[in-house]
């Protein structure tokens, strides 16, 4: 079974610190995902990786930064995290080429920052 | 820019049918449908390629009208088990025909199936 993990199920946070949020899958998938999840809003694209050390930036980049330096391996981090940044963080994997394979899920990481 | 899912919100008792849409204001490569339980990750259900290409699973169905760039999810006779929150996830059609690589996903339907 695929397996995609996030370091920390719940985590607070105060306003201006620097917080990670870390992700590995084990499948050895190309491409990996973050995204928020907030109440009537949905799943919203924060970047994504389609290689070690690539990037992109999803729909809601600001505030936000990435980093892949192995493979399995994906990081999300919050340079200052403000209050509006409280949310649920899900990380995702899927296998490279067209983008008509599964893509895998975390059971994500509720961060609150107060 | 996100697809526009409707209804928010559907209540059903056991057995009964439910569609949710999913639409897109720019050409689609393809859709796909995710279910989330409360507190657990999203969980694949199905991805439709083609212009009117029909999916099911169980009796979970799908389709996608290509020229209206919408998808509809068909869940029939439901079960308790249906219960949970339905997203939509469309990746864009570029103009060479491709797609771009992202997965751009709705606000989500929260289905209830009550015995």
């Amino acid at each position: 079974d695929v397996k995609v993990t996030q370091s920390s199920r719940y985590l607070v946070k105060r306003t201006g610190e620097k917080v990670f949020l870390e992700c590995v899958q084990d499948m050895d998938h190309e491409n990996m995902f973050w995204y928020r999840q907030d109440p009537g809003l949905g799943l919203r694209l924060i970047y994504f990786s389609y290689d070690v050390k690539m990037k992109e930036k999803g729909d809601i980049p600001e505030g936000y930064s990435v980093s892949r330096e192995k493979k399995e391996r994906f990081s999300l981090i919050l340079e200052s995290a403000s209050t509006n940044q409280t949310s649920m963080y899900l990380c995702a994997s899927r296998r490279g080429g067209p983008p008509s394979s599964i893509q895998y899920f975390g059971a994500g990481t509720r961060l609150s920052v107060l | 820019q996100q697809p526009v899912q409707s209804p928010q919100a559907v209540i059903l008792r056991e057995g009964e049918d439910a569609v949710i849409n999913c639409s897109s204001s720019k050409a689609l490569y393809s859709v796909h449908w995710y279910r989330q339980k409360h507190g657990e990750a999203p969980v694949f259900l199905m991805i439709l390629l083609k212009g009117g290409e029909q999916k099911g699973h169980d009796k979970i169905s799908a389709s996608f009208n290509e020229k209206k760039q919408q998808s509809s999810l068909y869940l029939t006779a439901s079960q308790l088990s249906y219960s949970g929150t339905y997203f939509c996830g469309t990746v864009r059609l570029n103009a060479g025909g491709t797609s771009y690589g992202k997965l751009t996903f709705g606000q989500g339907t929260i289905l209830t199936v009550h015995p």
